[in-house]
């Protein structure tokens, strides 16, 4: 009964291997998220979909790529991983984003997938 | 964009004591400030959160304070305990969410 859930916990690549993560939401929420956190455990993020529409990109190199098949799954693929994406990423959601882009409301995260470029 | 800054890094405390980090942000349109714990090799969790219209929100152990004027808000944590002891991060909420940089709280036996 895990609210949001991704796939794979771990990944270990060579670096230029393309890789996917895979983020499930079962809250029927509207918006989902990618977020990065860095080895100094900063947070940062950089997707929000809403309905399938992208809504937020934070000037994240066009290697990643999201892609949600439907409202309650949002992937994130990375193209020819480099040392720098090592991190743990976070798929989160929340129910509603406001027609002005204002967030109304809470954001719940998965429990993160450790990545690791060799 | 907002900036959300969090002191302190590390936080070490006796347990049963109290625990206070304080943040403070830059954009006067952040309207909403919740707090998330994370404890290791999990996702952030929601503990608490308040919006721009109230000054205090209290939770049993937890509390929540935001002044708006001078752009501050705190976490109070009362009478401590060992599964305190986690990461906690701020976060200021305008179009997007914005985090604090973390504070790793110590609670020791």
């Amino acid at each position: 009964d895990t609210a949001v859930s991704q796939t794979p916990k771990y990944l270990v690549t060579q670096m230029g291997n393309d890789k996917s993560i895979k983020c499930e939401q079962n809250l029927g929420h509207d918006t989902m998220y990618w977020y990065k956190q860095d080895s100094k455990k900063f947070l940062k993020i950089m997707f929000s979909y809403n309905n399938k529409e992208l809504i937020i990109n934070e000037t994240v190199p066009n290697r990643f790529s999201p892609k949600s098949p439907d409202k309650a799954h949002l992937n994130l693929h990375i193209n020819s991983l480099e040392l720098g994406d090592s991190a743990v990423y976070f798929c989160a959601s929340s129910q509603d984003i406001l027609a002005g882009g204002g967030l109304t409301d809470t954001q719940y995260f998965g429990p993160g997938t450790r990545l690791t470029v060799l | 964009g907002e900036n959300v800054e969090q002191h302190p890094s590390t936080l070490s405390v006796q347990e049963g004591d109290s625990a206070v980090i304080k943040c403070t942000y830059s954009d006067s349109a952040s309207n909403y400030f919740p707090w998330y714990k994370q404890e290791l090799g999990k996702g952030p969790q929601l503990i608490i959160d308040i919006r721009s219209n109230v000054g205090e929100k209290k939770d049993q152990r937890i509390a929540v304070t935001l002044n708006k004027t001078a752009k501050h808000f705190s976490l109070h944590i009362t009478e401590t305990q060992p599964e305190d002891s986690a990461v906690y991060f701020c976060a200021a909420v305008d179009e997007k969410l914005t985090f604090g940089t973390g504070t790793r709280l110590t609670i020791i036996p």
